[in-house]
């Protein structure tokens, strides 16, 4: 069972359009969800990250929508740049336990 | 300050031997996880510690598996009678504990353990 689901697998952007990756997530218990941008050869380094009492969070370019009735949110990146290509993570968890995570999206954006 | 590091890099180990994998989380953090990543996928949870005992090992896929954090900082994971099927990145994080805070897991390089 898959409980945070992710998508598109991949997505190719032009410089300075805007990337969205969507995720839902199944259990109502979870309290957190980050993102994460992780590089080849790199481990998965913390984005942002929004709890459920909000329904937006916005920092620089990155911007993450919570929809906590449809059980969805998603990463928005503002002014794609080709430095932000990389493979992004969804996840969540419950009162700082494990972090689930979606199985990625890699962007492209395009120079 | 540093952040979380692991050791080995890079493990190259053949089927049936034993392998340790260790992580040293940022200082003062008395949370630690080991999660696993194969290609392609997202990590994907083995063990977790709240200072020295192991406060889930739920995701542990086998009793070949086993860590420890004897002194509440650094973690040996230890891999008895590896099997190709062990070939992944091992990734390590740790958290501080209390409030929001605890929530945000600040991961290492990875260890790519390839079994041959």
């Amino acid at each position: 069972q898959q409980q945070v689901k992710q998508s598109p697998q991949s997505l190719i952007v032009q410089k300075g359009g805007i990337s969205i990756i969507n995720c839902a997530y199944e259990n109502t218990a979870f309290d957190y969800f980050p993102w994460y941008q992780q590089f080849p050869g790199k481990g998965p380094a913390l984005l942002i990250a929004i709890r459920p009492d909000v329904s937006e969070k916005k920092e620089g370019r990155f911007t993450i929508s919570f929809n906590k009735s449809a059980k969805q949110f998603s990463l928005h990146i503002m002014d794609s740049q080709p430095g932000d290509s990389a493979t992004y993570f969804c996840a969540a968890s419950n009162l700082g336990d494990k972090i689930i995570f979606g199985k990625g999206t890699r962007l492209h954006i395009l120079p | 300050g540093a952040g979380v590091s692991q050791t080995p890099s890079n493990k190259v180990t053949e089927k049936g031997k034993y392998v340790e994998l260790r992580c040293d989380p940022i200082s003062g953090h008395t949370a630690l996880y080991w999660y696993r990543q194969s290609l392609g996928q997202g990590p994907e949870f083995l063990i977790y510690f709240q200072g020295t005992g192991a406060a889930d090992d739920s995701g542990l896929p086998n009793d070949r598996f086993f860590a420890v954090r004897p002194e509440g900082s650094v973690s040996t994971l230890k891999i008895q009678r590896t099997e190709r099927g062990d070939s992944a990145v091992y990734l390590c994080a740790s958290s501080l504990t209390g409030g929001f805070s605890s929530y945000e897991q600040y991961f290492g390089p990875g260890t790519r353990l390839t079994v041959t």
